[in-house]
């Protein structure tokens, strides 16, 4: 079956601009991540859905990111004003019942 | 203090030896804990789960000890397809964050 699946796979903006990512998670999962991975450096976590649950923001670096999970499946992390140290692979991931997390291709962000 | 930290690395070891990777967490409520696979410019991938009693798949072979709060993995006659970046992943348990060492780089030469 399909695997998780994020759009898009690069992305190059400039500093200062909106940016949206997208995650389409393995259909049924319930349990949705978003992490991200600066170059050379282990992953860091941003944001966790958990069903209907209200989301775990314990993650996001700053009130210039964002994310929703509409209708419980697809995912949007939104990144305002982007800064250069935002340049990173940007990671989602999904989960139904055991603990596996299965991972999508990322998104490689790049800020001018 | 981070709350998962591994063997800094790289590992350079010839193929066919046995390599040992450590990590260690600091949440005692910890109750799941994993090791994940990461090819250069890919994604994590799960690598194995880790039990308490210790468990083997093949070459590999995951060890947890609760007390010190100490998780191995341990490859054994390493193949080149070895070589990738092994990630230690802990959980407080079912429905909670997961955290992720900074990993371990493993190179397997000929």
């Amino acid at each position: 079956g399909a695997g998780v699946s994020q759009s898009p796979s690069n992305k190059v903006t400039e500093k200062g601009k909106d940016v949206e990512l997208r995650c389409d998670p393995i259909s049924g999962h319930t349990a949705l991540y978003w992490y991200r991975q600066s170059l050379g450096q282990g992953l860091e976590f941003l944001i966790y859905f958990q069903g209907n649950s209200a989301p775990d923001k314990s993650g996001l670096p700053s009130d210039r990111f964002s994310a929703e999970r509409t209708g419980g499946s697809v995912s949007t992390l939104t990144i305002q004003r982007t800064q250069q140290e935002d340049s990173a692979v940007y990671l989602c991931a999904s989960r139904q019942f055991t603990d596996t997390q299965y991972f999508g291709p990322g998104t490689r962000l790049t800020v001018l | 203090r981070k709350e998962v930290e591994q063997d800094p690395g790289p590992f350079n070891v010839p193929e066919g030896a046995t390599v040992a990777f450590n990590c260690t967490y600091s949440n005692s409520a910890s109750q799941s804990f994993f090791w994940y696979r990461q090819d250069c410019r890919k994604e994590p991938k799960l690598l194995m789960s880790v039990y308490s009693s210790g468990n083997e798949d093949g070459r590999f072979t995951a060890q947890l000890n609760r007390a010190s709060q100490y998780i191995s993995l341990l490859i054994r006659d390493s193949k080149l397809s070895d070589s990738a970046t092994y990630l230690c992943v802990v959980t407080p348990g079912y429905g909670q964050n997961f955290v992720f060492g900074p990993g371990t780089r493993l190179s397997v030469l000929p």
